[in-house]
């Protein structure tokens, strides 16, 4: 199988903490590993593209600044959403990528629901 | 740019009934496209995958079909069951990032009553 786990499952923090979110590959390596947020009843919008030990690459409209990613090792990124405030608040799931291929499927976390009080 | 769309959004069948879900892709120069299941509250449990290669893929109850040229594919579910009730999203892999990003569709909320 393909395992991704993703800590914690649910956070609740106050508002301008920063909270970070870990992406873990358990039983493979992921050079690739994306995260994406999603509101209520809306589809999976992607953030960013983490690439292991490179840069993040984000997507239009995605604050670097506020969504820092760190993909440090080949089976670990991180998502840190810094200075958190209530609009933060959604469902942040990560996915990573076996290997390359046009057979390869993405394999998703369970999630972590973010509310910023 | 590539937009995919999901219909219907919502769909209430009774157990035991067949059923097709459709999703629609706006360019043709597709990757790969994967169906996958979201329980509420939970991430993504992925069930088919197709190659822009390929016309359907099969697993159990479930069968995937694809037609880039017309820019659609199906998910038909045989002799559903109310455990299959949950949303179903539809996501494309483009041809210019091979391997990378997805772009999901909203995705269809299922029911299926007992």
């Amino acid at each position: 199988g393909a395992v991704v786990s993703q800590h914690p499952s649910w956070v609740i923090c106050k508002s301008g903490t920063s909270v970070k979110i870990e992406c873990r590959s358990l039983d493979f390596q992921a050079t690739t590993m994306f995260w994406y947020r999603q509101f209520p009843k809306q589809s999976l919008m992607l953030m960013a593209t983490s690439n292991e030990g490179s840069k993040a690459t984000y997507e239009q409209g995605v604050e670097k600044d506020k969504f820092l990613i760190n993909h440090a090792s080949l089976t670990l990124s991180t998502l840190t959403v810094t200075s958190a405030h209530p609009e933060d608040s959604s469902f942040y799931i990560c996915s990573a990528l076996k290997g390359g291929g046009a057979d390869q499927p993405q394999h998703f976390g369970d999630g972590t629901r973010l509310s910023i009080l | 740019k590539q937009e995919v769309t999901q219909i219907p959004a919502a769909l209430s069948v009774p157990e035991g009934e067949n059923l097709v879900l459709n999703c629609s892709f706006t360019d043709s120069a597709i990757y790969n496209l994967q169906w996958f299941r979201q329980d509420p509250g939970k991430g993504l449990t992925s069930l088919l995958l197709i190659q822009s290669s390929q016309r359907e893929q099969t697993s159990g109850r479930l069968n995937a079909s694809l037609d880039k040229s017309s820019g659609r594919s199906t998910l038909y579910i045989a002799a559903s069951q109310p455990g299959d009730s949950a949303t179903y999203l539809c996501a494309v892999g483009p041809d210019y990032n091979q391997g990378g990003k997805l772009i999901f569709g909203q995705g269809t909320e299922l029911s299926v009553k007992p």
